[in-house]
């Protein structure tokens, strides 16, 4: 089947532009988590959401960004005014419930000029 | 909250050597997950560990989890330069969100 779709694979924005990041799951997986990471460094975790529950928002940076699920299946993760340090792979993940495998998507490379 | 180390940053091996990485938690964790990511990919599940002591293999790799529940080990015998790539562990402590740790990179010399 097929696996966790991100979209767009590689996005280059002006600083200050806003930018929205799309992430499909797997059909029928419960559990979806967005992460940044650097070139070179780990994981950091931003946002999780668990079926039908209010979302886990205690990794995002700042205000500026923000991630909504609609209908328990695609997310968006949004990033207002977007600024150099913002540069990352934004990469996004799905399980089947809380704990369980997590499948990772290619994800969106991001550039702020 | 819950805080994850994992050692070595780095790892050179010469082809053939064998490589270790660990992850240790300052918490006891109800299960730990291992995930691989190759230059320019993204992480791979490798396996989850669960029980105490618990020791698992898959070919030329061995996981073990600690006795305590509080850390883990991922072995590679004779590493192959498939083997290139970060390593990462993701302990999870029950009705905590899983944390990935930093990752160990492991680069391997033909």
């Amino acid at each position: 089947g097929a696996g966790v779709s991100q979209s767009p694979s590689n996005k280059v924005t002006e600083k200050g532009k806003d930018v929205e990041l799309r992430c499909d799951p797997i059909s029928g997986h419960t559990a979806l988590y967005w992460y940044r990471q650097s070139l070179g460094q780990g994981l950091e975790f931003l946002i999780y959401f668990q079926g039908n529950s209010a979302p886990d928002k205690s990794g995002l940076p700042s205000d500026r960004f923000s991630a909504e699920r609609t209908g328990g299946s695609v997310s968006t993760l949004t990033i207002q005014r977007t600024q150099q340090e913002d540069s990352a792979v934004y990469l996004c993940a799905s399980s089947l419930d809380y704990n369980q495998p997590q499948h990772f998507g290619d994800g969106t490379r991001l550039s702020i000029l | 909250g819950q805080q994850v180390m994992q050692i070595p940053q780095y790892q050179h091996v010469q082809e053939g050597e064998d490589f270790t990485t660990y992850c240790n938690s300052s918490t006891t964790l109800s299960n730990i997950q291992w995930y691989k990511q190759r230059p320019g990919g993204h992480p791979v599940f490798l396996i989850q560990l669960v029980k105490s002591g618990e020791v698992k293999k898959q070919k030329r790799l061995t996981f073990q989890f600690g006795e305590a529940k509080k850390n883990s080990s991922l072995h590679i015998t004779a590493t192959q330069t498939t083997d290139v790539g970060t390593y990462f562990c993701a302990p999870n402590n029950a009705g905590n969100m899983l944390t990935f740790g930093g990752g160990t990179r492991l680069m391997v010399k033909p």
